[in-house]
């Protein structure tokens, strides 16, 4: 089955310890992007991939890293969470842009940051 | 700035009514406009999309009205059920330089009673 997998689904954890949520997808898709959701402002980017080593900033990146080693794989990392950073976060992967723009999502990554 | 804004944040309907949601964007270079409908506990997922080069595009009971000129383009659900009960996002997308990024408003829950 076509999939975007997210780990872990839910997450509760301190101000300032370091936390790595796992993205993968099986569509052997090149561009591949984190979104956090928030009530009332929707989805916004923090990062994006294009591509293997090939990654950029989104609308929203402070206090996020990302890697882009494999290209079914697309970590998103932070290293000193806040409680700003307390929100519903989904990865998105994509197929070439010739062959359109749809997107598909993960199930979603609860984080609270305590 | 949000480039794409959405109206109404929240929307209740009768079983059987139509369901109109409101989207206006800024960005002139946008030449993608989907819609993703995403269930509680679920990522988003494409409902429907238009391009601008046609006024209206309709799938089942699902219909986007576009207007160009006016940078306004809307989603009608008719005879709305109650599985359509969901948050619905509008979203813009570009390609060239901005590489097919979707720039999403801010979220629509309908909640259609039966």
């Amino acid at each position: 089955e076509a999939q975007v997998t997210q780990n872990p689904r839910y997450l509760i954890t301190v101000t300032g310890k370091k936390l790595t949520v796992t993205c993968s997808q099986n569509m052997n898709h090149e561009y591949m992007s984190w979104y956090r959701q928030d009530p009332g402002l929707g989805l916004r980017q923090i990062y994006y991939s294009m591509n293997v080593e090939v990654t950029d900033k989104g609308d929203v990146p402070e206090g996020y890293k990302v890697s882009r080693k494999e290209k079914r794989n697309f970590p998103l990392i932070l290293e000193s969470p806040s409680p700003n950073q307390t929100s519903l976060y989904f990865c998105a992967s994509r197929r070439p842009l010739v062959g359109g723009n749809e997107q598909f999502f993960g199930p979603g990554t609860r984080l609270t940051v305590l | 700035q949000q480039q794409v804004k959405q109206s109404p944040q929240s929307l209740i309907v009768q079983k059987g009514g139509i369901s109109i949601i409101n989207c206006a964007y800024e960005n002139t270079a946008f030449d993608y406009f989907p819609w993703y409908q995403q269930f509680p506990g679920k990522g988003p997922a494409l409902l429907i999309a238009i391009r601008p080069d046609v006024s209206e595009k309709k799938e089942g009971r699902f219909t986007i009205s576009f207007n160009k000129s006016a940078k306004q383009f809307s989603l009608h659900i008719m005879d709305s059920q109650p599985g359509d009960s969901a948050t619905y996002f509008c979203a813009g997308g570009a390609g060239g330089t901005s590489y097919g990024k979707l720039t999403f408003g801010q979220g629509t829950i309908l909640t259609v009673h039966p």
